[in-house]
């Protein structure tokens, strides 16, 4: 089974600055995906970004990058130049390429202040 | 963008009652997925689909849920006898196969009172 734990319940930060969310993770399995998902007040989900576990070379979308470091099981998010539509419910995600589901952490309410 | 869509987007029911939350997921996709997200606490993950069978399902999954894919375009989620503790936020995912990423529709919100 997998596991996935966010630290952080909440987190400020102020507009064009930097913040990074953690999440570290435990799984048996070899082949992985990892997920953030943004969940701003409408309370949809939506993909940020994804990392596969046999790719060395961290993701990066834009403003958003992450930091994976599969021996210490860490996957943290780094947003660059943070925007007032930032604001929003972070979760992050990791789910098995030979299986189903998606297991979620507890995530972590990003304000972005002006 | 190809989008999953669900309906209703609200939805009030009586405990007891039966509901069915729908979802188109995107037309090309062949995993599809029910998760529910309790207010305030972390998304659950219910069942997922595929060919035409369920293929996982968690222990919330019990015997009052079901899911079906009625008409190769819909992917229903039905609630037996709905319990207080069934009001949740309900997503509907899919995706195109297990190497690719999941998209999830806007939810629906049930209140069970």
């Amino acid at each position: 089974a997998q596991t996935v734990t966010q630290s952080q319940p909440e987190m400020s930060v102020q507009e064009a600055e930097t913040v990074t969310l953690s999440c570290t993770y435990d799984t048996s399995e070899n082949n992985y995906y990892l997920f953030w998902y943004k969940q701003p007040p409408s309370r949809q989900m939506i993909l940020v970004i994804r990392q596969e576990a046999y790719k060395q070379q961290n993701a990066t979308e834009n403003r958003f990058s992450v930091n994976f470091q599969k021996a210490a099981k860490s996957f943290s998010l780094k947003i660059s130049d943070s925007q007032l539509g930032d604001t929003a419910m972070y979760f992050c995600a990791s789910g098995e390429t030979s299986g189903s589901r998606l297991t979620f952490g507890e995530g972590t309410q990003l304000t972005v202040n002006p | 963008e190809p989008e999953v869509t669900q309906t209703p987007s609200h939805q009030v029911t009586q405990m007891g009652q039966e509901v069915i939350l729908r979802c188109v997921p995107i037309s090309n996709h062949l995993y599809f997925y029910w998760y529910r997200q309790i207010l305030g606490q972390k998304v659950e993950f219910l069942v997922s689909f595929y060919n035409n069978e369920i293929s996982e399902k968690s222990e919330i999954f019990d015997d009052q849920f079901s899911v079906e894919r009625p008409d190769g375009s819909n992917f229903t989620l039905k609630i037996r006898s709905t319990k207080l503790e069934d009001s949740a936020m309900y997503f509907c995912a899919s995706r195109r196969g297990l190497l690719y990423g999941y998209t999830f529709g806007s939810g629906t919100r049930l209140t069970v009172v």
